[in-house]
């Protein structure tokens, strides 16, 4: 069974910085890995999309990377701003029998500070 | 903006009632996901319907169903509420299923059960 964990739950940050989010995932066999943004009480927004074969994609000032064979993700958002603050979401579609669902982490809520 | 559509936004019930969420998705996107998103926890995928037939199935009791329609909406119906059924509802629909569909989420409907 798929299951996503991400890393920190929480974490607060001034203006400016440079920060890092992390997925894993313990089976590597998936088509692709998602990061999704959330505001309070709202919908999800899709920010990148990796397919199994690609390494990394690049938005703006997001980049994730994918390390299908370690079951690693991480979301590289540069020079951070307040608009920036929400939870952020990783998901998983696998490769197997299940692959009509996303399997998703708890997600790590990010404030940016003015 | 993802073109996929909830309502109501918020709904209150009370414990034994019944619920009928409903979903609008994006025109020519013939496959329709619900998922159940818990306060502080990501959410979890309930089920997914393609051409009006159920497709995949997540660790949902049988009072949770549905139904997809010709016209591209869809509904979430929930019997015998219990007060864990508090969540946000989360429905996402997508051109075809596997490897290559991608979902796009709607807003969601919160749904309180007292």
């Amino acid at each position: 069974k798929q299951e996503v964990t991400q890393i920190p739950a929480a974490l607060s940050v001034p203006e400016g910085e440079n920060l890092v989010l992390n997925c894993s995932f313990t089976d590597s066999a998936i088509y692709n890995l998602q990061w999704f943004r959330q505001d309070p009480g709202k919908g999800l927004t899709s920010l990148l999309l990796i397919q199994s074969s690609q390494r990394e994609q690049t938005s703006g000032r997001l980049n994730a990377s994918l390390d299908k064979s370690s079951g690693r993700s991480t979301l590289y958002i540069a020079a951070s701003q307040p608009g920036d603050s929400a939870t952020y979401l990783c998901a998983v579609k696998d490769s197997g029998g299940s692959n009509y669902k996303l399997t998703f982490g708890k997600g790590t809520l990010l404030t940016v500070n003015p | 903006e993802t073109g996929v559509t909830q309502s109501p936004t918020h709904l209150i019930k009370t414990r034994g009632q019944q619920v009928t969420l409903r979903c609008s998705s994006q025109s020519g996107h013939n496959t329709v996901s619900w998922y159940q998103q818990a306060l502080g926890q990501g959410p979890q995928f309930i089920f997914q319907y393609y051409r009006e037939e159920e497709n995949g199935r997540g660790n949902f009791p049988p009072r949770f169903s549905g139904l997809q329609f010709p016209n591209y909406s869809s509904e979430l119906n929930v019997n015998a509420l219990e007060l864990d059924d508090s969540a946000l509802y989360l429905c996402a629909s997508s051109s075809g299923t596997g490897a290559w569909e991608t979902q796009y989420f709607g807003p969601g409907t919160r749904l309180l059960v007292l």
